[in-house]
């Protein structure tokens, strides 16, 4: 497929659980972005990752959170001992980076994590 | 520090009739101003940018958007609204300055309701 995919649609876990969200960016784009939606809210950024530079980390809400880029392209985004707060769509984007220029976000459908 | 808002959490509109959808954005220097939609149960599509240049910009569907820099604003617009534009819209900015964290910050979003 050329859009970003991201793995589950769907989970359902109990609090104090790990999860771990799977995104797959477009190829060729070299930055990639992981956002939360909660309901009723806009897009919170979580991190962003640009090539092999150390990833912008300042949106991740708490130390349980955590994201990984291996080989600059899948990302996984780990939230450990997950807390109902936690519960919300967590979207995925990835982008081309150029000078001078915003290139365009490319979303993938999001992960609905429920945490009961 | 950015921020975008957009006042009103729904606008309706009659099918047939212009639609516009607000926007507001603060930043320290100049913005990438986007906009966003965000169909049901789907990730969030691209609908238009402004970088630089003409201030209205025109975008998919039939969308445009006028870049105000005195205002601050980026509102949304379309000359005849489609049963089929119902949905969420969400707009977002970017400080040019920011060469580094390229996320972007988004407002709040809009829900759209075209009646037949």
């Amino acid at each position: 497929g050329a859009g970003v995919s991201q793995s589950p649609s769907n989970k359902v876990t109990e609090k104090g659980k790990d999860v771990e969200l799977r995104c797959d960016p477009i190829s060729g784009h070299t930055a990639l972005y992981w956002y939360r939606q909660s309901l009723g809210q806009g897009l919170e950024f979580l991190i962003y990752f640009q090539g092999n530079s150390a990833p912008d980390k300042s949106g991740l809400p708490s130390d349980r959170f955590s994201a990984e880029r291996t080989g600059g392209s899948v990302s996984t985004l780990t939230i450990q001992r997950t807390q109902q707060e936690d519960s919300a769509v967590y979207l995925c984007a990835s982008s081309l980076v150029g000078t001078g220029i915003s290139y365009e976000q490319y979303f993938g459908p999001g992960t609905r994590l429920t945490v009961t | 520090a950015q921020s975008v808002a957009q006042p009103e959490d729904q606008v309706n509109v009659a099918e047939g009739n212009p639609l516009t959808v607000k926007c507001t954005y603060s930043v320290s220097g100049n913005p990438y101003l986007f906009w966003y939609v965000q169909y049901p149960n789907r990730g969030l599509q691209f609908l238009l940018k402004y970088i630089t240049g003409d201030n209205l910009v025109k975008g998919s569907y039939g969308f445009e958007a006028e870049f105000n820099k005195s205002q601050t604003s980026f509102h949304l617009k379309k000359p005849s609204a489609l049963v089929s534009d119902s949905a969420l819209y969400f707009c977002a900015v970017r400080d040019k300055r920011d060469t580094g964290r390229r996320a972007l910050t988004f407002g709040s979003g809009t829900r759209l309701q075209v009646q037949p």
